[in-house]
């Protein structure tokens, strides 16, 4: 069953401690997306992967740090310097992230509240 | 920055009746794309237009693109309870690396 997982769904932290986001991909698509959704409001850009061992910062990469060691993993770490870390994360992938755009694949989110 | 702005942000019809949402965006794009997002949920993508089309159709979905406006339309014709959720146009500019501009957003609500 080919898709994208996230894990777990809800998160919960206390201030000042630092959290991981997994997100797995069995789709063999290079590229790979992070984003962050708060209420009412669309998708932002966290970071970006076009392909393994590298990443590129969104629009609002601040506070949050990336790996891409293997191609079907990309986890997301939301670290104690983020201000408002509460909010649904969203990871998605890609077959390519060069040249024209492709649509991309979205796992079912984490929603991460921290108090 | 996001580019799409979309219109309205909130739509309630009956069940049967066709359902519109626009997207405007800012500067020239490569394609756009629509997705949808049942509440709480990941997105779902629906339906791609590349800036040399006018129109795709796809099920009971209709999109067109209007690039001299900076503009595009989604149509859902004969709307079903089960389309109640949030639609999402989504930009792809030249020379971004295939990253997704995001409006806000259209909550749509098909009351049955």
């Amino acid at each position: 069953d080919g898709g994208i997982t996230q894990s777990p769904k809800y998160l919960f932290r206390k201030e000042g401690q630092n959290v991981t986001l997994s997100c797995e991909q069995n789709l063999n698509h290079d590229a790979m997306y992070w984003y962050r959704q708060d209420p009412g409001q669309g998708l932002r850009l966290i970071y970006y992967s076009q392909i393994v061992n590298d990443f590129q910062k969104g629009d609002i990469a601040e506070g949050y740090s990336v790996s891409r060691e293997k191609k079907e993993s990309f986890p997301l770490t939301v670290t104690s310097a983020q201000k408002n870390p509460t909010a649904f994360y969203l990871c998605a992938s890609s077959p390519s992230a060069w040249g024209v755009g492709y649509e991309q694949y979205f796992g079912p989110g984490t929603r991460l509240t921290v108090t | 920055s996001q580019q799409g702005e979309e219109d309205p942000q909130a739509l309630s019809i009956q069940e049967g009746e066709n359902a519109t949402m626009n997207c405007s965006y800012k500067t020239s794009i490569n394609n756009l794309q629509w997705y949808r997002q049942n509440s709480g949920r990941g997105l779902v993508h629906l339906i791609l237009i590349r800036s040399n089309e006018r129109e795709k159709h796809s099920g009971r979905l209709r999109v067109t693109l209007d690039t001299s406006k900076k503009s595009s339309s989604l149509l859902i014709t004969a709307s079903r309870a089960a389309d109640t959720a949030s639609y999402f146009c989504a930009t792809v500019h030249y020379n971004q690396g295939g990253k997704l501009i995001f409006g806000q957003g259209t909550e749509l609500s098909v009351k049955p």
